[in-house]
């Protein structure tokens, strides 16, 4: 079964300090990776996504995440955290035989303290 | 503004009424999804549109019916909802993925906030 695994339900950390929200995924062949951020009362909004080539991807607002196929991972990451990062980030996969099903995660609420 | 418009953002309704709600992108996108967010659940895909014509519907209850008049405009149809149906309900578009290139982006709206009574 295809699936996307986000293990955290929250994360906290402090202002400034480096932060990573963890993703495992189970597809078949190679997988399309996705972070999105959710902002209360909004939408969910891209942030970046690994198609193919190099393992570590930069996104919007100095979020990176890196590709790990052996861990089948997808971590996003920020060297300093600010508290209005302080959304809730989902994860999300499309297998590479095709289609139009993306599978999200159910999401990890980043808590930022001042 | 993401370029995918919904309206209305906020609806609520009894559960013998119909109501609509409504989708616009500006995106130049030709498919088109119907998702529904609940509280501490997975982002669930509802149905899927490409080009107009419905390519998924992931055994959603007839009270949702969906319309796709052309591929900027989606529409969801409410009737005689329960409330659990009560939930955020997002629209999104993106590139029709194909075979070798699926990594299209799928970019969504703001939501609408639907509560059942």
């Amino acid at each position: 079964a295809q699936s996307v695994a986000q293990p955290e339900d929250q994360v906290n950390v402090a202002e400034g300090n480096p932060l990573t929200v963890k993703c495992t995924y189970s597809v078949s062949g190679n997988p399309y990776l996705f972070w999105y951020v959710q902002y209360p009362n909004r939408g969910l909004q891209f942030l970046l996504k690994y198609i193919t080539g190099d393992n570590l991807v930069k996104g919007s607002y100095g979020f990176e995440a890196e590709f790990n196929k052996s861990q089948t991972s997808f971590h996003l990451k920020k060297p300093s955290a600010l508290v209005s990062d302080s959304a809730l980030y989902f994860c999300a996969v499309r297998p590479g035989t095709g289609g139009f099903k993306t599978i999200f995660g159910a999401g990890t609420r980043l808590f930022v303290k001042a | 503004e993401t370029g995918v418009t919904q309206t209305p953002r906020h609806l609520v309704m009894g559960m013998t009424n119909k109501k609509s709600l409504k989708c616009e992108q500006h995106l130049g996108h030709n498919a088109m999804y119907w998702y529904k967010q609940s509280a501490k659940k997975p982002l669930e895909l509802m149905f899927v549109y490409n080009f107009k014509e419905q390519t998924e519907n992931n055994s959603v209850p007839s009270r949702f019916s969906p319309e796709c008049p052309n591929s900027s405009h989606l529409f969801l149809h409410l009737h005689t909802l329960q409330p659990e149906d009560s939930a955020l309900y997002l629209c999104a578009s993106s590139q029709a993925p194909y075979l070798g290139s699926s990594g299209n982006t799928i970019y969504f709206g703001e939501g609408s906030w639907l509560t059942v009574v």
